[in-house]
């Protein structure tokens, strides 16, 4: 069976500085793994995603995650955090019926 | 132009009424999704039509009962509402059916509250 772990509920950070938030992932096959963000009241668009290419996989706005089988993670990284990064972020595993699923979110608070 | 489109945004209605959220793609896919979003923004997937057929229904309540009259479109019907179906669904797409490697739109949600 497929599930994801997001490891902080709530990640604060100040603008200007690194952002990491945490995903270990459990597949039973080679995974299928997308970080989704969700705006206040927005709906969820897609950040990345990795499906067996490369292992450090760019996104949008700056984001990139990478994927580390021997230590079942996906890291989502961000080398300076913008206020308009304060959102919630998914971890999201994909399993061979199309079906997603998600981790419980990270809330990322950017402190002026 | 909206990828994905969800009327209406908002919806509020006493317990026991009958209420339908509708969704529309344009973006020539074939599978579209149900998605309940809780209080606690917990994700869960409901149900999956790939060119109208049903193809994952999860242990939903048969109050709740999707329809899709033509593959741009996934409705969702929902009968004799209680206050525990108070959440925020989404409506997503996506290219191919099964495919785990497939990215998924997203519409903007609709907020249902039962009072």
């Amino acid at each position: 069976a497929q599930s994801v772990t997001q490891l902080d509920s709530h990640v604060s950070v100040s603008e200007g500085t690194p952002v990491l938030l945490r995903c270990n992932y459990s597949s039973s096959y080679s995974p299928s793994l997308f970080w989704y963000v969700q705006h206040p009241n927005k709906g969820l668009q897609l950040l990345l995603k990795y499906t067996s290419a490369a292992t450090l996989v760019k996104g949008i706005n700056g984001f990139e995650a990478e994927f580390k089988k021997s230590e079942t993670s996906f890291h989502l990284t961000k080398p300076s955090a913008h206020m308009s990064d304060a959102a919630e972020y998914f971890c999201v595993v994909g399993t061979q019926g199309g079906k997603l699923i998600f981790g419980q979110g990270t809330e990322l608070s950017v402190k002026p | 132009d909206t990828a994905v489109s969800q009327t209406p945004k908002y919806l509020v209605t006493q317990m026991g009424n009958d209420k339908s959220i509708k969704c529309e793609q344009n973006l020539g896919h074939d599978t579209m999704y149900w998605y309940k979003q809780d209080s606690k923004k917990f994700l869960k997937i409901m149900f999956s039509y790939n060119n109208k057929e049903l193809i994952i229904n999860e242990t939903v309540p048969n109050r709740f009962s999707p329809k899709s009259p033509d593959k741009a479109h996934l409705n969702l019907h929902i009968n004799s509402l209680e206050l525990g179906d108070s959440a925020v669904y989404f409506c997503a797409s996506s290219h191919q059916a099964g495919g785990r490697t497939d990215t998924q739109y997203f519409g903007p949600g609709t907020r249902l509250t039962v009072l």
